[in-house]
């Protein structure tokens, strides 16, 4: 059974530090996504990191990928209060039925950025 | 592009109940999956469809059931509802096994 791992669940930090969350998977996958939720919203898609060493950024916001390690990190640069959400990884399981898969996500990091 | 249209927005039932929501990818995607998202177990897969037929299924009971149609929308229904199936029911589609597109959701109450 595939389990995701992500760390820190809860983090508060300030406007301008940087911090970094962390995605553990425990089997083989070569595809992980991050997405972010805001309340009461659905998710909006960050990343989509697909082979080991891909980096992907987008703003203050940077994702890589090591498929050998089975960690993805996600990387906050000069945080701003827009930043303020919840975000997940998933990672996608390759079925033997083969198909679309099914990701399974993690518990999700929920990031206060204060002023 | 429009994007992933789900209906209803909110819905509440009554335990015991049936229910059924709808859910309309963007155009071209033929993959549609089903996440239930609750505080206590997170999102969790449900099943996903392609071109009518269900390929994988997560670990939920048989009460949770779904069907795609030739136009890629599809629908999801759960019967004799639990208090426990409240959640938000999200859909997701995809044009390949990459990126997954979610739409606003389906809050479901269940009293």
């Amino acid at each position: 059974e595939l389990k995701v791992e992500q760390n820190p669940l809860f983090l508060s930090m300030q406007e301008g530090k940087n911090y970094t969350i962390y995605c553990n998977y425990s089997t083989t996958s070569d595809r992980l996504y991050w997405y972010r939720q805001d309340p009461g919203k659905s998710l909006e898609s960050l990343f989509v990191l697909l082979s080991n060493g891909a980096v992907k950024q987008e703003g203050r916001l940077m994702a890589s990928l090591d498929t050998k390690a089975r960690l993805s990190t996600l990387h906050i640069t000069a945080a701003v209060h827009d930043l303020s959400a919840t975000y997940f990884c998933a990672v996608a399981y390759s079925r033997s039925g083969g198909g679309a898969d099914g990701l399974t996500f993690g518990k999700g990091t929920h990031l206060i950025i204060q002023p | 592009k429009a994007g992933v249209t789900q209906t209803p927005r909110y819905l509440i039932k009554t335990r015991g109940q049936q229910v059924t929501l709808s859910c309309s990818p963007i155009s071209g995607h033929r993959s549609v999956s089903w996440y239930q998202q609750t505080p206590g177990q997170g999102l969790q897969f449900l099943f996903e469809y392609f071109s009518e037929t269900q390929r994988n299924k997560g670990n939920f009971p048989g009460r949770f059931s779904g069907r795609q149609f030739s136009n890629s929308r599809s629908e999801m229904n759960v019967s004799t509802l639990e208090l426990g199936d409240s959640a938000l029911y999200l859909c997701a589609s995809s044009y390949r096994a990459n990126e997954q597109f979610f739409g606003p959701g389906t809050r479901l109450t269940v009293l």
